[in-house]
């Protein structure tokens, strides 16, 4: 079945500390994104990429990064410079004709 | 003020009733999308719309493109329905959708 993967379901950041956030899809689409959910708000674009080797930052990028190495893969590193990183983190893909947005099971962070 | 606000933003109703829910953008769109997201936490698209009506099963979302306006109706709710419902526009081309805060739906029995 295709799909997108996400993983951990839960995952605990120490002060100062870089933690990643994977994100896998085998739906074959160039187009993937990374969305931050706060309770009572709705999903921010953290980053977006369009195409293998290519990423654009979105409205809340400070304090993330991200690689596209592979079309499957679009991981999301939270850094030690994201000060609230406590969040809930939803990773999407695009059909090409931009018709239906898949997402993932999410991942919610927690700082210890 | 957000480009995407929805209403209400919390939402009641008993298992039968017919259910609205609304969002008026303020920009220029290329499309609409009306998104679920379950108590879990997983999101499934609805619908995307250009213009006009589409209907799925008890779903039916309308686009009216001269107002900046849509909606989303349930009928005969249940209590599965319980959910956020969101709705988010696409500006133009490859853009990526920009959300409204969503709609909590709790369909009681």
């Amino acid at each position: 079945d295709g799909g997108i993967t996400q993983s951990p379901k839960y995952l605990f950041r120490k002060e100062g500390q870089n933690v990643t956030l994977s994100c896998e899809q085998n739906l074959n689409h160039d187009a993937m994104y990374w969305y931050r959910q706060d309770p009572g708000q709705g999903l921010r674009l953290i980053y977006y990429s369009q195409i293998v080797n290519d990423f654009q930052k979105g409205d809340i990028a400070e304090g993330y990064s991200v690689s596209r190495e592979k079309k499957e893969s679009f991981p999301l590193t939270v850094t030690s410079a994201q000060k609230n990183p406590t969040a809930f983190y939803l990773c999407a893909s695009m059909t090409g004709g931009g018709e239906t947005q898949y997402f993932g099971p999410g991942t919610r962070l927690l700082v210890l | 003020k957000n480009e995407v606000e929805q209403s209400p933003q919390n939402l009641t109703a008993q298992e039968g009733e017919f259910i609205t829910i609304n969002c008026s953008y303020s920009v220029g769109i290329s499309a609409l999308h009306w998104l679920q997201q379950h108590p879990g936490g997983g999101i499934v698209s609805l619908f995307m719309l250009s213009s006009g009506k589409k209907k799925h099963g008890r779903l039916i979302a309308t686009i009216n493109i001269q107002e900046k306006h849509s909606s989303l109706h349930i009928t005969a709710s249940h209590p599965r329905d319980s959910a956020v419902y969101i709705c988010a526009v696409r500006k133009s081309g490859n853009t990526p959708l920009v959300f409204g805060k969503g709609t909590r739906l709790s369909v009681i029995a």
